[in-house]
């Protein structure tokens, strides 16, 4: 079982559409959490930060749920920009050593 | 422009041909990883440094080495690659650990 799960999708949804994302942890000493976004062949670029008590960025909102043990990510009003891989890390010692999931992929069609 | 330069960007060489991949940022950064991507497995951590002189073993250290001589770079030594080793590697710095990491623009290796 991995430690960090997603669904890979793809996610393929109309421009304008609400979608959200959610991954599970198996390591419950996870001390923090990100989103990252990463695009066709290139690097993961930090998304956001995710807190307990939710967190938002413009159409992003991030939530994570330690009794459960699953973060979410929730895109508003989706742009054809948005398509891209989400992923979702767990961090251990104090944020360092990350693990990654495999990633949801999105697709905003026009 | 604050960033992280890996280099080479690509990179094509014979098994047991020691190499090394370079890092160096210029934001100041304490902390330091690398990370392999590989299809079905995802980003896997290698090494971590969270000072200089200081680094840590990730998931999946074994056949690399590294160094933090200094602040700004972070070099990826390999010394007897091995195809198994062809992977999309990235290089990633961050002020803190709980502050999230920016990554440089990968290196593709491909061992023969």
């Amino acid at each position: 079982r991995k430690e960090v799960e997603q669904d890979p999708g793809p996610f393929n949804v109309p421009e304008g559409a609400t979608v959200a994302f959610n991954c599970t942890y198996s390591n419950s000493a996870s001390q923090s959490f990100f989103w990252y976004r990463q695009d066709c062949r290139k690097e993961p670029k930090l998304l956001m930060s995710v807190y307990s008590s939710g967190n938002e960025d413009g159409r992003f909102t991030a939530q994570l749920n330690r009794a459960s043990q699953y973060i979410s990510l929730l895109i508003r009003d989706s742009k054809l920009s948005d398509s891209a891989t989400y992923l979702c890390v767990a961090a251990l010692n104090a944020g360092n050593m990350l693990t990654f999931g495999g990633g949801t992929r999105l697709m905003v069609k026009p | 422009e604050a960033q992280v330069t890996q280099n080479p960007r690509y990179l094509i060489t014979v098994t047991g041909k020691k190499l090394t991949v370079t890092c160096s940022q210029n934001m100041n950064h304490e902390y330091m990883s690398w990370y392999r991507q590989d299809p079905g497995l995802g980003l896997r951590q290698i090494y971590y440094s969270m000072n200089v002189e200081v680094t840590d073993k990730g998931d999946v250290p074994e056949g690399y080495k590294v160094s933090r001589k200094e602040k700004r770079n972070f070099p990826l030594i390999l010394e007897s690659p091995s195809p198994n080793q062809t992977s999309l590697y990235f290089c990633a710095s961050s002020p803190a650990g709980g502050a999230g990491y920016t990554f440089g623009s990968g290196t593709r290796l491909t061992v023969v």
